[in-house]
C-alpha cells in the first residue's frame, strides 16, 4: 500500500545532542510537510517542501533544519535539542498544494522525548 | 480572530448513537476547502472527509459526513453509529486559494471524542 513512512517511531535523545528524524513516501507526491504537535494540540507547521522548494515559516527557530534529497524522502534535523523541543513530529504529503482540494497524508509520527 | 475554531475541547457519546463536532471557519475566499481528520492516541493523523465551498450537496463518506452550512460558516463533522474505535481527537482544518495562504492548511484545536459503551 502506498503510504508515509516515519522511523523512529520514538526517539530518546539528550540535551543538545542532534537528532535526524526521517520521512520516506510511496505515494509520488510533490510536497512534503513537518509538523510539531505537543500534546492535545492543533499541529504546527515548521515547514514544507515543494519539490526542491524549501518554505520555511517565519517563526520556526534555526535550530531546525530540513533536507530533502530526492522525492522519496525528507529529513528533519534538530541540532540542538532543548527539553522545548520535546513533542511529536509528524511528516505529511500532498499532491500539489496550490488546490484547495489537496488532501495531506501523514504519518504515524515520530514522538520525541530529551532528556 | 481565528480561522478555525472547534469550541467542544472534548464530548461523550454512547456507542451506537450519532455524535455531531463543531467546526466554524473565518475565510473572505470564495474558493476554499474543508478537511476533518481523526487522531487516535497512537499519533497518526487519519484523513476522513472534504468539503469544497463551492459543493453543492454535504460530503459523505462511510458513517461520516459533513453538515456544510456556508452561509454560517459551518462545517460539522456527524459521525453516524459510534464505535469505540472511534475514541480519538478529531481536527477540522481549512485550505484557501493558494494566494491567502501559500498552499498551508490551518487546524482547530481539536476535538477529544470519548465513545462510552
Amino acid at each position: 500500500d502506498a503510504m508515509v513512512i516515519q522511523n523512529p517511531r520514538y526517539q530518546v535523545t539528550q540535551f543538545g545532542k542532534p537528532v535526524t528524524l526521517s520521512c520516506s513516501q510511496t505515494l509520488n507526491h510533490n510536497v512534503m510537510y513537518w509538523y510539531q504537535q505537543k500534546s492535545s494540540q492543533a499541529p504546527k507547521l515548521l515547514f514544507h517542501y515543494y519539490d526542491k522548494d524549501f518554505n520555511n515559516e517565519a517563526d520556526t527557530p534555526d535550530n531546525f533544519q530540513s533536507r530533502r534529497p530526492n522525492t522519496s524522502f525528507c529529513f528533519l534535523d534538530i541540532r540542538s535539542p532543548g527539553l522545548g523541543d520535546a513533542a511529536m513530529y509528524l511528516c505529511a504529503t500532498s499532491r500539489d498544494h496550490r488546490g484547495i482540494a489537496d488532501t495531506q497524508y501523514f504519518g504515524p509520527g515520530t514522538r520525541l522525548t530529551v532528556l | 480572530a481565528q480561522k478555525i475554531t472547534q469550541t467542544q475541547p472534548g464530548m461523550f457519546v454512547q456507542e451506537k448513537e450519532a455524535v455531531t463536532l463543531d467546526c466554524t471557519y473565518d475565510t473572505s475566499d470564495q474558493s476554499y476547502g474543508l478537511f476533518w481528520y481523526k487522531q487516535p492516541s497512537s499519533g497518526e493523523m487519519i484523513f476522513l472527509i472534504y468539503q469544497g465551498s463551492y459543493d453543492e450537496q454535504n460530503a459523505t463518506e462511510g458513517r461520516y459526513s459533513l453538515n456544510f452550512q456556508k452561509a454560517r460558516k459551518s462545517a460539522n463533522l456527524v459521525i453516524s453509529a459510534s464505535q469505540l474505535g472511534d475514541s480519538a481527537m478529531y481536527f477540522c482544518a481549512m485550505r484557501e486559494d493558494y494566494n491567502t495562504n501559500a498552499g498551508k492548511s490551518t487546524f482547530g484545536d481539536g476535538t477529544t471524542l470519548t465513545v462510552k459503551p
